[in-house]
């Protein structure tokens, strides 16, 4: 089964500021003809996972453009801009390059 | 709008069984594939299975496989999460959400159904 691994497991910021968080996978994520099979999602505070980039990089509909995902192969990165109250809950990062399919631990994001 | 609708869960005995249902709406049902994914209390999301547009394709995580067992009846526009022998540790919300493609990301999930396992 493909680990992944999300760090911090807890990230205080402050309004306005940004944020990033680490997702890593046991092997490598890419395919061959160039997507990484990442995806990430925020579970707000009572809610349902909603899904915010999906292919590594990829912004999902109605997703603020302050959100943004990178990296490649086993490193993968969610970048926060400008941070808002809103963005509070618990993120992860999930691979489906292969079955089973498998979360990050996630990391919860809150204000400080 | 997708909406996608879980019910079936309660309180129920270790070793009994359940039939959770997902009823979606909202998209062209039989085009996509559906997943359940659980979450336990106060803990990460956990996937379970999967089940293809057309039900030919099932996948299971190791720690269900034998227990759980997903379906479909397209015509009804639902999905099915049979889970039998029930156990403690299945205690948790489940959810269903629906495949965005053919790279099994999910786009949408439903607001999930609670199951509590206990004597």
């Amino acid at each position: 089964d493909i680990v992944m691994t999300q760090s911090p497991l807890s990230l205080p910021v402050t309004p306005g500021e940004s944020a990033s968080i680490s997702c890593r996978s046991s092997q490598s994520l890419l395919k061959s003809y160039g997507h990484n099979f990442l995806h990430w999602y925020l579970q707000r505070p009572g809610q349902s996972p909603q899904l915010l980039i999906y292919l590594g990089s990829n912004r999902a509909s109605g997703v603020p453009d302050r959100f943004s995902g990178g990296g490649s192969g086993t490193d993968f990165t969610l970048s926060i801009s400008r941070v808002e109250a809103e963005d509070v809950g618990v993120y992860y990062c999930m691979q489906t390059l292969q079955t089973p399919l498998t979360f990050g631990g996630g990391t919860r994001v809150e204000i400080k | 709008q997708v909406e996608l609708v879980e019910s079936g869960g309660g309180v129920v005995q270790p070793g009994r069984s359940l039939r959770l249902s997902c009823a979606a709406s909202g998209f062209t049902f039989s085009s996509y594939g559906i997943h359940w994914v659980r979450q336990a209390p106060g803990k990460g999301l956990e996937w379970l299975t999967y089940i293809s547009y057309d039900g030919t394709i099932e996948h299971y995580a190791d720690s269900v496989t034998g227990r759980f067992t997903t379906s479909r009846d397209n015509s009804k526009k639902t999905v099915y999460l049979q889970i039998n022998s029930l156990r403690i540790e299945d205690t948790g919300v489940y959810f269903c959400a629906k495949d965005r493609d053919a790279a099994m990301d999910v786009d949408y999930w439903g607001q999930g159904t609670l199951v509590s396992v206990s004597s």
